[in-house]
């Protein structure tokens, strides 16, 4: 089944820095790709995810870029703030009828004023 | 609401006894699925009903977990028999049902087994 490895476990960054996290997965079926952030307490909440015929997306502050051949993705954060600091989740997943999301380890985000 | 829903948000058990989690998916979607997420690690995917119908529960751990969504809507799961191990938050996500839409989480449920 799929593997999703996750890197690294902690990251502080200094506000205002770039953050990047990255994964790994081991199915090359895997065409689905999200990201999600949770905050103590509280369920994933996804905020950015991409697909496998594209290479990135944009939103605002957060980019993923995908490359299949090597198979991995990586989240991209920049002009980090405070609220920004979370534990952020990657994950994988094949379109065989239902997403089945096979999850990373988890990043921990501190964001330092 | 708006959003998923879980209850209760905490659920405190002796060893052995029976639980049971709820979840209010969002209006209108067809997809929901159980996982367990243990302290400081990912999720993991238990179980996911399509409707009322079960399409797979390959990652329920033993038959004392048992998860149904009788009228396609409200889901339960149920734990037979705690043990210790069983100790996590259990999420609850659900999606529009058509393909490669995104899974929206409620805030769990955090079950601890004495």
């Amino acid at each position: 089944g799929e593997n999703v490895e996750q890197h690294p476990s902690t990251l502080s960054v200094q506000e205002g820095d770039s953050a990047v996290i990255k994964c790994t997965y081991s199915d090359s079926a895997s065409n689905y790709f999200p990201w999600y952030k949770q905050e103590l307490g509280k369920g994933p909440q996804l905020i950015i995810d991409i697909r496998s015929n594209v290479g990135e997306k944009k939103d605002q502050r957060i980019a993923v870029t995908l490359n299949k051949t090597a198979k991995h993705f990586s989240l991209h954060i920049t002009e980090t703030q405070p609220e920004d600091s979370a534990v952020y989740f990657c994950a994988a997943s094949m379109n065989t009828g239902f997403q089945k999301l096979v999850f990373g380890t988890g990043t921990r985000l501190l964001v330092s004023p | 609401g708006a959003g998923v829903s879980q209850s209760p948000r905490y659920k405190v058990a002796k060893r052995g006894q029976d639980v049971a989690l709820r979840c209010d998916p969002i209006s209108g979607h067809v997809s929901l699925f159980w996982y367990q997420q243990a302290l400081g690690q990912g999720p993991e995917f238990l179980t996911y009903f399509q409707n009322e119908a079960q399409l797979d529960k390959s990652g329920l751990p033993s038959d004392r977990f048992f998860a149904e969504r009788p009228e396609g809507s409200v889901s339960t799961l149920k734990i037979q028999r705690t043990q210790q191990e069983d100790s996590a938050v259990y999420l609850c996500a659900s999606s529009p049902g058509q393909k490669n839409q995104p899974q929206h989480f409620g805030d769990g449920t955090r079950l601890s087994i004495l």
